[in-house]
């Protein structure tokens, strides 16, 4: 297990589109988070599971954001109608328990 | 509410010490964290620390907790030009684990 796996790397897209990104978290880990961290700033929490169930979402998390973890492993992330704010770099991370600690290199999205 | 504060920017000379200061709300957290993210990348756990305990000695990082003031620090000793690359701060939010961020601190570091 080489750790957190993300793809794309990077992703562009027309404004209005919708994009998929996915995120394999460590195999042994219940946890999985997925953060959005835009220039300048640190990341900011959007989502978690806990195995498949979806325990908590930001309010940033709109509705034009959906994000499943269907067997408890790997999860996805959907944006609908992309928005240019959307443009960020999208962060995945998973732990065992509380301590979340494993991020994924990201993927990059970026609206035009 | 939850916040966690760094200072922007930090300049330091090629074999000095580095010492990155954060400030956290959040009493109860449980962890604190200190991420490294180099331009591009994804963020890479530099070490962590308790929130019983004051003080924490990783080769040549050092972490100092102060409970009571609610400030974090980040010592890299002998800091090389490797070192470069901007610095989080982060707290662990006690429901769930997931974590609060500052806004990072650019650590630069000259020859």
């Amino acid at each position: 297990d080489t750790g957190v796996s993300q793809n794309p790397r990077h992703k562009i897209t027309k404004r209005g589109q919708n994009v998929t990104f996915r995120c394999d978290p460590i195999s042994e880990h219940n946890r999985l988070y997925w953060y959005r961290q835009t220039l300048g700033q640190g990341p900011e929490f959007l989502t978690y599971f806990q195995n498949e169930a979806q325990l908590e979402k930001s309010r940033l998390l709109s509705d034009r954001f959906s994000a499943e973890r269907p067997k408890g492993s790997f999860s996805t992330l959907e944006i609908q109608r992309t928005e240019q704010g959307d443009s960020a770099m999208y962060l995945c991370a998973s732990s065992l328990g509380d301590r979340a600690d494993t991020f994924g290199s990201g993927t990059r999205l970026t609206v035009v | 509410g939850e916040d966690v504060e760094q200072s922007l920017f930090l300049s330091v000379r090629e074999g000095d010490s580095s010492v990155i200061n954060c400030t956290y709300t959040d009493s109860s957290s449980t962890y604190l964290y200190w991420y490294k993210q180099e331009p591009g990348a994804g963020l890479q756990l530099l070490t962590y620390i308790f929130s019983n305990m004051d003080m924490k000695q990783d080769q040549r990082l050092t972490v100092l907790l102060n409970k009571k003031d609610k400030h974090l620090s980040l010592r890299i000793a002998d800091t090389q030009t490797g070192d470069s690359a901007i610095y989080f701060c982060a707290e662990n939010n006690n429901q769930g684990g997931k974590l609060i961020f500052g806004q990072g601190t650019e650590l630069s570091v000259k020859p």
